[in-house]
């Protein structure tokens, strides 16, 4: 079983709709929660990172975690054509991260 | 500007040819580190290195090298490359392993590896 899971999709939502993201894991000892955006042909960046439970907001970006049930979420509200990539979730432990797949999201205008 | 260099951005090569991955930045950063993506795999982290002369092992370290002689540089080397490492590599480097604030974390560019 793989340390962190992630369904890849694809999803496929219209414009301004809300997108809803999720990965799970089964270590306990993770202590960084992180989520990417890799658009084609590029490399990974940051959207957001927590350490705790609860949520965080960034914008149109809501990252939400709950350790108890080993599950964190990102939300994207008011999708745009823009927002059209792969999202990844990762977490850390120490000085490794460990990656899901990565969900591939289409937004259409 | 900030940034991560990788070179090659692609290479196709035969088996058991030595290569090596150049990764610099620009930025100063302590913490570097390697990954590969494969399709459905994600990214699997391969070395990383807390700092000059400092790296240890990721999750999938079996058949890669690296080294860490000054900050800016971690260079990736396949000593005796085989078809199972064709892949796509990123280097990423950032202040901190943990924790990454806002954006104080990079990743380069990718590497597309083809090992025939």
């Amino acid at each position: 079983q793989k340390e962190v899971e992630q369904d890849p999709g694809p999803l496929s939502v219209p414009e301004g709709a809300i997108v809803s993201l999720n990965c799970t894991y089964s270590n306990s000892a993770f202590q960084y929660f992180m989520w990417y955006r890799q658009y084609s042909r590029k490399g990974p960046e940051l959207l957001m990172y927590t350490y705790s439970s609860g949520n965080k907001e960034d914008g149109r970006f809501t990252a939400q975690v709950d350790k108890s049930s080993k599950y964190i979420s990102l939300f994207i509200r008011d999708s745009q054509p823009s927002d059209s990539a792969t999202y990844l979730c990762a977490m850390a432990v120490d000085y490794k991260l460990s990656f899901g797949a990565g969900t591939t999201v289409t937004v259409r205008a | 500007e900030a940034q991560v260099t990788q070179n090659p951005r692609y290479l196709i090569t035969v088996t058991g040819k030595k290569l090596t991955v150049t990764c610099s930045q620009n930025m100063n950063h302590e913490y570097m580190s390697w990954y590969r993506q494969d399709p459905g795999l994600g990214l699997r982290q391969i070395y990383y290195s807390m700092n000059v002369e400092v790296t240890d092992k990721g999750d999938v370290p079996e058949g890669y090298k690296v080294s860490r002689k000054e900050k800016r540089n971690f260079p990736l080397i396949l000593e005796s490359p085989s078809p199972n490492q064709t892949s796509l590599y990123f280097c990423a480097s950032s202040t901190r392993p943990l924790a990454p604030v806002d954006n104080e974390q990079f990743f380069g560019p990718g590497t597309r590896l083809t090992v025939l």
